[in-house]
């Protein structure tokens, strides 16, 4: 395995600028999920996907984001019009079914800055 | 409302000292338990799981974690602290089903003195 990828490392934009981050899961995971983690805080979860379908949303994730997953293999998570309360390190993780259990593997994360 | 609270933001150990952080969740069922270390700019990092069956579980780089029902606590071990352990440890709970969002604690910050 070649653990979960996420790219780009960092961003930096400028408030009201549209953003985009892609996460590469661990080959064959069919689950894959998105969190947001601000200063001394722990992650907290945005979205999650079963393959392609996107099966459950948290209230965070406002009109402004949209997350993907269009063959069930990379995600990439969008943020329109980003405003300095979305800065955050967004973390990605992937996982595979199995039976009731359920571990989560994390990538690095990006780390977006809006000035 | 499912919770984890980790009443230690920051601990400073010795080097070669023992190591005990704190965890305890609120939830309704025996949820599924897990240690994770972040370093500084870094991603997390999986260090143990529970799910079922033995309550004292071993994970990588000598860390343990013991699950205590009554007292709702999983509290992670470490019997002899190195340089290299300084970093961000986050406690999580999830429903004891699969694909389900992990809930985290804030985290503890570890230090470790020469």
């Amino acid at each position: 395995d070649t653990g979960v990828s996420q790219d780009p490392r960092h961003k930096i934009t400028k408030r009201g600028q549209n953003v985009t981050f892609r996460c590469d899961p661990i080959s064959e995971h069919n689950r894959l999920y998105w969190y947001r983690q601000t200063l001394g805080q722990g992650p907290e979860f945005l979205t999650y996907f079963q393959n392609e379908a996107q099966l459950e949303k948290s209230r965070l994730l406002s009109d402004r984001f949209s997350a993907e997953r269009p063959k069930g293999s990379f995600s990439t998570l969008e943020i329109q019009r980003t405003e300095q309360g979305d800065s955050a390190m967004y973390l990605c993780a992937s996982s595979l079914a199995s039976g009731r259990t359920d571990t989560q593997y994390f990538g690095p994360g990006t780390r977006l800055t809006v000035l | 409302a499912q919770s984890v609270t980790q009443p230690d933001i920051h601990i400073t150990v010795s080097e070669g000292a023992s190591l005990e952080l704190r965890c305890n969740y609120s939830y309704g069922a025996t949820p599924y338990l897990f240690w994770y270390v972040q370093s500084p700019g870094q991603g997390l990092q999986l260090l143990l799981k529970y799910f079922s069956g033995d309550t004292l579980v071993q994970g990588i780089k000598g860390f343990e974690a013991e699950f205590k029902r009554s007292q709702s606590s999983f509290n992670l071990r470490k019997p002899s602290v190195h340089w290299s352990d300084a970093a961000e440890y986050f406690c999580a709970v999830a429903p004891p089903l699969a694909g389900t969002a992990l809930i985290f604690g804030k985290g503890t910050t570890l230090s470790v003195s020469s």
